[in-house]
């Protein structure tokens, strides 16, 4: 079993829809959790951080967090082309420390 | 935010020659870098953990002899692979923790072995 897993993708998505992005992780012992988007041949930029079960909105994205089914999710309102990329989950024992990505979603916004 | 740079963006080499790659933090001090190797189509992989003025902590399976870390500085950890072969191209990241413990990423050197 993988430490980090999501579905390699691509998920297909029409332009202005909602795309959600699952990931799930193994280790209980993670405390901080990580979505990043990495366009092709780039290196990832962090979208959004969250530490505490529930949800957290920034912008146009959605961040929802259960510990206890180890579950960690990205919701992308009013998807965009230009949010086509892969989307890497990556989690850790806590902030500063080393991260474990998932094997990354990648995300095709149709115009 | 803070800024990560890397050094080189891009670099070409023979088999069997060393190649070093940079990482700094430009604008903070960094006592935690962390390297990742990320082979096309796949994910991030941790290498090794940089600590300042002490020995990196490289994790299972990452050769220390072949891929030598060197944080000697706040702001400056160097990657070097040693004697590299075709299965080295990848494309190596490096992270920088500041104070806040954030952690920002270096954009990327791409190496390819020849």
């Amino acid at each position: 079993q993988k430490e980090v897993e999501q579905n390699s993708g691509p998920l297909s998505v029409p332009e202005g829809a909602i795309a959600s992005l699952n990931c799930t992780y193994s280790d209980r012992g993670s405390q901080s959790f990580f979505w990043y988007r990495q366009y092709s041949g780039k290196s990832p930029e962090l979208i959004m951080f969250i530490y505490s079960n529930g949800d957290k909105e920034d912008g146009r994205f959605t961040a929802q967090l259960n510990k206890a089914s180890q579950y960690v999710s990205l919701l992308i309102r009013d998807s965009q082309p230009s949010d086509s990329a892969t989307y890497l989950c990556a989690v850790s024992k806590a902030a500063g420390n080393k991260l474990t990505f998932g094997g990354g979603t990648r995300v095709l916004v149709k115009p | 935010g803070a800024v990560v740079s890397q050094h080189p963006s891009r670099v070409i080499c023979k088999s069997g020659t060393s190649v070093k790659i940079e990482c700094r933090s430009l604008d903070f001090q960094a006592t935690t870098m962390f390297w990742y190797r990320q082979f096309p189509k796949k994910s991030l992989m941790l290498m090794a953990t940089s600590n300042e003025g002490s020995k990196a902590t490289y994790e299972q399976g990452v050769e220390k002899d072949k891929f030598l870390i060197n944080h000697a500085s706040l702001t400056l950890s160097t990657l070097t692979v040693t004697s590299a072969h075709p299965e080295d191209s990848s494309f190596y990241i490096c992270s920088a923790i500041d104070r806040y413990n954030e952690q920002f990423f270096g954009p990327g050197t791409r190496l390819t072995v020849l």
